[in-house]
C-alpha cells in the first residue's frame, strides 16, 4: 500500500497570511503513461463531509477560490492556501489514486491564529 | 445536483454485521464513468476507504478490510449497500458514501453527510 504523510499535523495563521500543507507519499503517484500525478485534496469542515479541492495534485475542482493551490510531483506535494480566509478552518487531506486501495494522510487541522 | 444519503442501524453489538446502503438522488448510479464507494471516519481520526463498486458490479476492496467486507448494487433502486461482518469496537466510525471517478480520475468529487455506526455492547 502507499502510505501517505501529511506534515504538519495543526497549523495556525493568521487572516490573510499563507498556509502551506505538505504531503508525502512513500512511493512516487507519477505515471509515465500521462504524465499525470495521481494525488487529491480534500477540505473536511466540522460536522461536514470531505469536499474534493484538487486532483491531478494541481488542478482546482470547479467552484474552488483560486487562493488555493496544488504543487509537487513524484512523491513531494504541497497545498497553499494563499491568503487564509475564516472559512478555510478545517480539516485537509490529501488522497493518492494511482491504485488501490486509496489511501489518505492523516489529515492536517488548520486554524486561526 | 447529485446527492448521496446512507442509511443503516447506527447502534450494533459485537459481532454483528453493520449495514448499510446509500441511496442516489438526482443522477444514474448506472453512469459508465463513476464507481461508487464507501469511505469511514473513526471519531476524531482520518479517512480509510473501505470498497468501491462499478454498476456492473465490478468491484475494489481495502485488503485490510478484505476479508469481513462485501460491496454490492442494486441499480433498480439506484443503490449500493456495504456488509461489514463481526464487527469490534474498532469499526465505530462515521461511514460516508460517495461518488468516485471510473477512469484514471478516481478521486470522490460527491459525498453523503455520513452515518454513524456506534459498535458497544
Amino acid at each position: 500500500d502507499i502510505v501517505m504523510t501529511q506534515s504538519p499535523d495543526s497549523l495556525a495563521v493568521s487572516l490573510g497570511e499563507r498556509a502551506t500543507i505538505n504531503c508525502k507519499s512513500s512511493q512516487s503517484v507519477l505515471k509515465s503513461s500521462n504524465n499525470k500525478n495521481y494525488l487529491a485534496w480534500y477540505q473536511q469542515k466540522p460536522g461536514q463531509p470531505p469536499t474534493l479541492l484538487i486532483y491531478w495534485a494541481s488542478t482546482r475542482e470547479s467552484g474552488v477560490p483560486d487562493r488555493f493551490s496544488g504543487s509537487g510531483s513524484g512523491t513531494d506535494f504541497t497545498l497553499t492556501i494563499s491568503s487564509l480566509q475564516a472559512e478555510d478552518v478545517a480539516v485537509y487531506y490529501c488522497q493518492h489514486y494511482y491504485s488501490s486501495p486509496y489511501t489518505f494522510g492523516q489529515g492536517t487541522k488548520l486554524e486561526i491564529k | 445536483q447529485l446527492q448521496l444519503q446512507e442509511s443503516g442501524p447506527g447502534l450494533l453489538k459485537p459481532s454483528e454485521t453493520l449495514s448499510l446502503t446509500c441511496t442516489v438522488f438526482g443522477g444514474s448510479i448506472s453512469s459508465t464513468s463513476y464507481y461508487w464507494g464507501w469511505i469511514r471516519q473513526p471519531p476524531g481520526k482520518g479517512l480509510e476507504w473501505i470498497a468501491s463498486i462499478y454498476y456492473s458490479g465490478i468491484t475494489y476492496y481495502n485488503p485490510s478490510l478484505k476479508s469481513r467486507v462485501n460491496i454490492s448494487v442494486d441499480t433498480s433502486k439506484n443503490q449500493f449497500s456495504l456488509k461489514l461482518n463481526s464487527v469490534t469496537a474498532a469499526d465505530t466510525a462515521v461511514y460516508y458514501c460517495a461518488r468516485q471517478g471510473a477512469i484514471s480520475l478516481r478521486t470522490f468529487d460527491y459525498w453523503g453527510q455520513g452515518t454513524l455506526v456506534t459498535v458497544s455492547s
